[in-house]
């Protein structure tokens, strides 16, 4: 079967640093995405991980283990205009997108 | 270059009414993919097109189809609409086998059904 897990809420402080797990099971993978949803906007694409390790973008970082099945977003010195929704989402061999359910990420001040 | 436009963006059907929802992808895009997003389940698979062809389907009755033409414009229809079809329906448009492939998602079509 395919599922996808990630919390489903999480609350930070701006200037903070957070971080969001997901780890998943999936038929086949081919690459793991995680994409950021404002409320009543759509998802708009942060980060690529098909080997395992780190990818820096700016203020975001991506890591994958594909023998764990996990996979993290990291987002630095946390901004107010972070408060949204990130979707974890694995590409399986058929080219299928498989989302998680999202994690809702508040900034405070 | 424009983003993945889709049509229309709310609309209001009663239960046993059909829809249609039009999406037409970033040019040069081939793939078009169809989500469900509801507030319990999160982004569900629909379907996907390319070149015409459906090549995979998500785990939804019969009441859903589409199809896409040869401008790579793609529509879904759901028939016979249920209270538990109100949903938001996003198309997702990519380019697959360059760079990294990432879908590159439309505003959405705000579907309540009454």
């Amino acid at each position: 079967g395919q599922n996808i897990d990630q919390p489903t809420e999480m609350t930070a402080t701006e200037g903070a640093i957070v971080q969001i797990n997901c780890t998943y099971q999936t038929s086949g993978f081919n690459g793991l995405f995680w994409y950021q949803q404002h409320a009543g906007e759509a998802p708009t694409f942060l980060s690529y991980n098909v080997l395992d390790g780190l990818e820096e973008k700016g203020r975001f970082s991506s890591f994958l283990s594909r023998s764990k099945g996990y996979s993290y977003l990291l987002l630095k010195e946390l901004q107010m205009k972070d408060s949204a929704s990130y979707l974890c989402a694995v590409r399986d061999y058929g080219q299928n997108f498989v989302f998680g359910p999202g994690t809702r990420l508040s900034v405070l001040p | 270059k424009a983003g993945v436009t889709q049509t229309p963006r709310y609309l209001i059907k009663t239960r046993g009414q059909q829809v249609t929802l039009s999406c037409s992808p970033i040019s040069g895009h081939r793939s078009v993919s169809w989500y469900q997003q509801t507030p319990g389940q999160g982004l569900q698979f629909l379907f996907e097109y390319f070149s015409e062809t459906q090549r995979n389907k998500g785990n939804f009755p019969g009441r859903f189809s589409g199809r896409q033409f040869s401008n790579s414009r793609s529509e879904m229809n759901v028939s016979t609409l249920e209270l538990g079809d109100s949903a938001l329906y996003l198309c997702a448009s990519s380019l697959e086998w360059e760079n990294t492939g990432e879908l590159f998602f439309g505003e959405g079509s705000r579907l309540t059904v009454l």
